[in-house]
């Protein structure tokens, strides 16, 4: 399976950009690079996805490496309510498993 | 649109009792997912359903089943529940299995094992 490697945790002031890294050096051509956060006591949720080219939406953007070893998820303008655990993880077209790594957990200061 | 409904969302059992957990996915949605969530191990994945059918199944005992319903509807199921059964069961759907496709997740089940 391929694994991601994230950061154990980040901090980020409030209204400054938050580059969140994840490694994932095993990936192959068909997994789909996902990104979901979760906050305390709720189930995860959908931030943004991506195959090989950079993505924006209104919550975040994602620049995956040329070689798509690797790839970061941008948050522009961090506020209190983006502090949560996200998670990189790789969805397989033809596997169906997914594997979620530890996640990166955001602290943002007022 | 309702989003992905997970009964119930908090219990209790006792070692060597079996329980069953349902999840609804969003309407149009074929493909539903369970994940289990410890602290310790983190979130993994247990299996998913398409269509009815089991496309792949995660590093669990046997204890552990599931199923899939004609309307998409899941439960999966624990029996000779365990202490360390004691987690966050989520659920997520999709419209299809492909790796394209955005997980919506539900609020989870708190199984909690005395």
């Amino acid at each position: 399976d391929a694994k991601t490697t994230q950061p154990n945790s980040m901090e980020s002031n409030e209204e400054e950009p938050v580059h969140l890294p994840c490694n994932h050096s095993t990936i192959s051509g068909t997994d789909y690079i996902h990104w979901y956060r979760q906050l305390p006591s709720q189930g995860p949720e959908y931030v943004i996805h991506g195959l090989t080219s950079n993505v924006n939406n209104r919550m975040a953007s994602l620049a995956i490496a040329e070689d798509r070893k690797s790839s970061t998820l941008i948050l522009h303008r961090a506020t209190l309510r983006d502090a949560a655990v996200y998670y990189c993880i790789l969805r397989r077209v033809n596997d169906y498993k997914l594997s979620f790594g530890a996640g990166t957990t955001v602290t943002v200061r007022a | 649109k309702a989003g992905v409904t997970q009964t119930p969302r908090y219990l209790i059992k006792t070692r060597g009792q079996q329980v069953t957990l349902s999840c609804s996915p969003i309407s149009g949605h074929r493909s539903v997912s369970w994940y289990q969530q410890t602290p310790g191990q983190g979130l993994q994945f247990l299996f998913e359903y398409f269509s009815e059918t089991q496309r792949n199944k995660g590093n669990f005992p046997g204890r552990f089943s599931g199923r899939q319903f004609s309307n998409s509807r899941s439960e999966m199921n624990v029996s000779t529940l365990e202490l360390g059964d004691s987690a966050l069961y989520l659920c997520a759907s999709s419209f299809q299995s492909s790796g394209a496709n955005v997980l919506t997740f539900g609020a989870g089940s708190r199984l909690t094992v005395l």
